[in-house]
Formats: C-alpha cells, sequence, structure tokens
C-alpha cells in the first residue's frame, strides 16, 4: 500500500534553509512527487513537482535520489510569510496518495 | 481570472439530509478530484474524474457519490450525511494526467454533520 510519510512540524528563523523531507513507500513506477502549500482557509497552492534527481525553480528546489523512496523540498532564506502547511504528494495517472502535512514556523 | 470555486462555503446539516455541494471551475480542465482534509491526516482523495462520465474512486470514498455531466462540473453529494463526515472539503482541477500537471484547489467547503 502506497503511503507518504512527513515530520509533523518543524521549526526555523528568518534567512535560513529549511529542508523538509518525505518518505515514499510504494511509490510506482509512473509517479511524480508533488509538493503543496498551504495556509490557514485556503486551499493548497503548487509548489514545484519532479520525477527524479533536482528541480529548482524561483521558490524551492526538489531533491529526488535514484530509488525515489523519499524526496526533499529545499526552501532558501525563508521569511514570515512561509510560515504554512507543507504537503508531499504521490501519484499518477489516478489516485492520489498525500501526506499528513509538515507545519512549518518560521521566527524572526 | 482562473479559478475554482466551491458553494457553499459553510454549512451546517444534520444526520440524514442530503446535501451537494458544488464545485466549478473555468479553466477546461480534464481532471477533477474531492479531497476531505482532517486534523492529523492531510488531504484524502474521495473521488476523482479524468473527463466527463468518467469518475473512480479515491481512498475514502464511502458515503459519498459524485457526478461529472459537464466539463466544469464536478458535484460532491452525501446522500444521507453522518457526522463522521464532518471535514473541511477542497474540489481541485487539473489539466490532464495528474501526476505532472499542478492541481488549483478551490477555497474549501466546511461541512459540519450534528
Amino acid at each position: 500500500l502506497a503511503k507518504t510519510t512527513q515530520p509533523i512540524s518543524m521549526d526555523s528563523y528568518e534567512g535560513q534553509e529549511v529542508n523538509i523531507t518525505c518518505s515514499h513507500n510504494n511509490i510506482a513506477t509512473n509517479d511524480y512527487i508533488t509538493w503543496y502549500q498551504q495556509f490557514p482557509s485556503q486551499g493548497p497552492r503548487f509548489i514545484i513537482q519532479g520525477y527524479k534527481t533536482k528541480v529548482t525553480n524561483e521558490v524551492a528546489s526538489l531533491f529526488i535520489p535514484a530509488d525515489r523512496k523519499s524526496s526533499t523540498l529545499s526552501l532558501p532564506r525563508v521569511s514570515l510569510s512561509d510560515t504554512a502547511v507543507y504537503y508531499c504528494l504521490q501519484g499518477g495517472y489516478n489516485k492520489l496518495i498525500f501526506g499528513a502535512g509538515t507545519r512549518l514556523a518560521v521566527h524572526p | 481570472e482562473a479559478q475554482v470555486t466551491q458553494n457553499p462555503r459553510y454549512l451546517i446539516t444534520v444526520t440524514g439530509k442530503k446535501l451537494t455541494v458544488t464545485c466549478s471551475q473555468n479553466m477546461n480542465h480534464e481532471y477533477m478530484s474531492w479531497y476531505r482534509q482532517d486534523p492529523g491526516l492531510g488531504l484524502r482523495q474521495i473521488y476523482y474524474s479524468m473527463n466527463v462520465e468518467v469518475t473512480d474512486k479515491g481512498d475514502v470514498p464511502e458515503g459519498y457519490k459524485v457526478s461529472r455531466k459537464e466539463k466544469r462540473n464536478f458535484p460532491l453529494i452525501l446522500e444521507s450525511p453522518s457526522p463522521n463526515q464532518t471535514s473541511l472539503y477542497f474540489c481541485a482541477s487539473s489539466l490532464s494526467d495528474i501526476g505532472t500537471y499542478e492541481q488549483y484547489f478551490g477555497p474549501g467547503t466546511r461541512l459540519t454533520v450534528t
């Protein structure tokens, strides 16, 4: 049974780099790994997606090792506005499996 | 503006009283999905639809029904709501193959069943 596991919470300070790791149990060959950000009273918002190796966009980087059993979301130089819940997701053509979410708190 | 809309945003109802939560997207997306979000459990997929008249069960479909008669609409139906369906519900859509396309989420519907 496919399952994603991630830490419940993390704390950081403004200006630091934050890495959140998710484990992907029984990830399927055609599954992609996606990360979403959610603020209170809002729906999740797409951050980044990848299949293997490293992907970088204007807000984050995503590292996926060759065995694809984990993924790491990297947020460079976080600010207070990055305080949110971060979800990892694995999925392909149909069912999507979300992790339970990591609550990131960024402190001044 | 490209968006996913849900109605109502808040709903309080009683056990057994049928209800429908509507979801509509204006992006001509093929894929639509419903999730429920509960504390400590994250988002769990209820049903999804790959296209018009094509729907399938997600991880937690019991007690829910869906239909996809038009591309833009994907209503969630609770025929006989029970208190364990009290939750925050999100509708989402994406262009096509949801593994490779980002999903756009609606603002959520908070449902309370007493």
